[in-house]
């Protein structure tokens, strides 16, 4: 069946340093992959996606690439500030709507 | 443009009581999909609807658990005879296009059920 893994351990790191998110997945051929973010209380709010015949996506200080050849998505958060301390949620598109990986909460420290 | 509304935010249920929850999509927006979120889990998908008519329901429980989306007013998520089980958060999303592009989510409801 179809999974998706994101590193379940929190992620901190300094602020101004660049932080990697990690999705793998298994089982799987999707078409596209969308990033979302997600604070507590709250719902997702999209970020990114990116199409399978496209190796990197950039948004301000965000960049996103998609290798599926290793099943595998890297979201990079550039000179990360405290307020992008959140649960970032990778999202792949399934048969009718989206199938979503648990999450990796990154924690910026001032 | 508003953006997607759910209400109500916090729902408190005794276990065999029904819950009600509602979702206004974003303007012009006809796709409604729902989501549950357990603590510490990532969001499950639930059933996708358009105006009128349920697309796939594949990921809510056949028993108790039904939903809408009525030609007019809100889409309805329905929990029959809630147990403790059900207790989570749940989140609607709505899109433009009948394909999972991005999606745009409401804030959730916070049903426990006691």
């Amino acid at each position: 069946s179809q999974k998706i893994e994101q590193n379940s351990e929190a992620l901190n790191i300094q602020e101004g340093k660049t932080a990697t998110l990690t999705c793998n997945y298994t089982n799987y051929s999707p078409a596209y992959l969308q990033w979302y973010r997600q604070d507590p209380g709250r719902g997702p709010v999209f970020l990114l996606l990116i199409r399978e015949n496209e190796k990197e996506k950039r948004k301000e200080r965000l960049k996103v690439t998609f290798d599926t050849t290793l099943k595998q998505s890297l979201f990079h958060i550039t000179a990360s500030q405290p307020a992008d301390s959140a649960t970032y949620l990778c999202a792949l598109e399934g048969r009718r709507a989206l199938t979503f990986g648990s999450g990796t909460r990154l924690q910026v420290q001032p | 443009n508003a953006g997607v509304m759910q209400n109500p935010r916090h729902l408190v249920r005794r276990r065999g009581q029904e819950a009600r929850l509602r979702c206004s999509p974003m303007k012009g927006h006809s796709h409604v999909y729902w989501y549950r979120q357990l603590p510490e889990e990532g969001l499950k998908f639930m059933v996708y609807l358009q105006k009128e008519n349920i697309i796939d329901e594949s990921g809510m429980p056949k028993e108790r658990f039904s939903a809408e989306f009525p030609k007019e007013g809100p889409s309805i998520l329905r929990i029959q005879q809630v147990v403790r089980g059900d207790s989570a958060a749940y989140f609607c999303a709505s899109s433009p296009r009948d394909e999972p592009y991005e999606q745009y989510f409401g804030p959730g409801t916070r049903l426990t059920v006691t």
